[in-house]
């Protein structure tokens, strides 16, 4: 049993391009998250979904976007990279978006914007 | 406005000394509180949460409503305790609100 995998596990991309960071988990969990992880600043959240089909924006959604077609992949896409986009990214999930449910975490893609 | 506060970036011990991991946080319900872990190169992972009342690894965690406080506390540092710590706070119906980390390094 994978749990939560990301990928790619690092990346070092050109500011402008498109990138898209992948996210699949295989214990049928319904909540999924994005967070991304800076110094000083801790874990912050990017988007969530508490279901497939559906969506919603965190502390810091600007120049992201997500989508969840299933309950497995949860896909971040940064449309247009830029620097301050610098950060190491973290998924994870919950059985459900309640009260009391740990959250399992990925084991993280260091993303790097030049 | 930050929900949860962790004051300290760094906290440096000597191994076998007391350690307490500060937390407040702001919510006028009822909230559920957690610490949460990441040991170098490895996972983020739960360490433990105020409703389950246990101790894992050494550490427990109190809530005090009258404080807003859920600070960590092991009573002798071990070196393999050395990580991030991060508080956590679930206000219902939303997700997951970090603080911003405390790095616990235990000193040999």
């Amino acid at each position: 049993i994978a749990g939560i995998t990301q990928a790619p596990t690092s990346q070092i991309l050109a500011a402008g391009r498109r990138m898209t960071l992948r996210c699949t988990q295989d214990m049928r969990h319904n909540a999924m998250y994005w967070y991304r992880q800076d110094l000083g600043l801790g874990l912050r959240l990017i988007h969530y979904s508490n279901t497939a089909g559906t969506t919603g924006k965190g502390e810091v959604p600007d120049g992201y976007s997500v989508s969840r077609a299933n309950t497995d992949d949860f896909p971040l896409t940064l449309a247009s990279a830029v620097p301050s986009q610098t950060s190491v990214y973290f998924c994870a999930s919950s059985p459900t978006q309640g009260s009391g449910n740990e959250q399992f975490f990925g084991p993280g893609t260091r993303l790097t914007v030049l | 406005a930050q929900r949860v506060t962790q004051p300290e970036k760094l906290l440096s011990v000597f191994k076998g000394a007391p350690v307490e991991l500060k937390c407040n946080y702001s919510y006028s319900g009822s909230p559920e509180l957690f610490w949460y872990v990441q040991y170098s190169r490895q996972r983020l992972q739960l360490l433990l949460r105020h409703i389950s009342r246990e101790s894992i690894k050494g550490f427990t965690a109190d809530l005090n409503k009258g404080e807003t406080s859920f600070h960590l506390k092991k009573p002798f540092a071990q070196e393999e305790d050395s990580a991030m710590y991060y508080c956590a706070l679930y206000q219902g119906n939303t997700p997951l609100v970090f603080g911003k980390g405390t790095r616990l390094s235990v000193i040999a």
